[in-house]
């Protein structure tokens, strides 16, 4: 199995500005996601964050609103770039540990 | 076509029934199925995974697979309150994972 830790684990952030979402695994993984999560709604994957390489995006999302970092096999971090109020949302690093796919307690983010 | 199908809900349930979630599925190259609960202000939680057909038990949670219909399925016995939340089923295959919409399921007391 695998633990995922992220922060913060709330924000509440002005319009305009950035925040970045750290995640970290307690052990050493191969796959790392990020998704998005409205108030009930599913998960949205927003990319698969690579280790050593840019990260994959999925339709509808860009690096330049979502840069990630992956240094290493146990650490990612999402950046929500340029805020805006449809950006409020949940945000969930996940981790993939023999094929099973693990999750942070999640971000949850409130732009004004 | 989703992936993934599962009826949203809500379910409500009195304490002690027993509860069937169920999710179709429309890529037969699946090849893991996993259910998840996630209570509300938290990120989902691992409940079971499953490889194939058949049914795989957790004390009170049993998985089922059946793979000819594409059906997926976890049955809750004794239903608790502390069931209450929403459940998320998902299929895997080649590093991807789909997901369904999440069923909310209420056992109320």
């Amino acid at each position: 199995s695998a633990v995922i830790s992220q922060k913060p684990s709330r924000d509440i952030c002005q319009r305009g500005t950035s925040l970045t979402i750290q995640c970290q695994v307690d052990s050493q993984v191969t796959m790392m996601f990020w998704y998005r999560q409205q108030p009930g709604q599913s998960l949205t994957l927003i990319a698969t964050a690579n280790q050593g390489s840019e990260a994959t995006y999925e339709s509808g999302f860009v690096i330049d609103k979502f840069p990630i970092s992956r240094p290493n096999l146990t650490f990612s971090t999402l950046t929500v770039s340029n805020m805006s109020p449809e950006d409020s949302s949940i945000y969930l690093c996940s981790a993939t540990a023999s094929r099973i796919q693990y999750f942070g307690a999640g971000t949850r983010l409130s732009v004004l | 076509q989703k992936e993934v199908e599962q009826d949203p809900g809500p379910l409500s349930v009195p304490e002690g029934a027993i509860v069937s979630l169920n999710c179709t599925y429309s890529n037969s190259a699946f090849q893991y199925f996993m259910w998840y609960r996630q209570y509300s202000r938290k990120g989902p939680e691992l409940l079971m995974y499953t490889y194939s057909s058949g049914n795989k038990e957790d004390g009170r949670f049993t998985a089922q697979v059946d793979k000819s219909s594409k059906y997926i399925s976890l049955f809750i016995r004794d239903s608790q309150p502390s069931d209450s939340a929403t459940y998320l089923c998902a299929g895997y295959n080649f590093n991807k994972f789909y997901f369904g919409s999440g069923t909310k399921l209420n056992v109320k007391p």
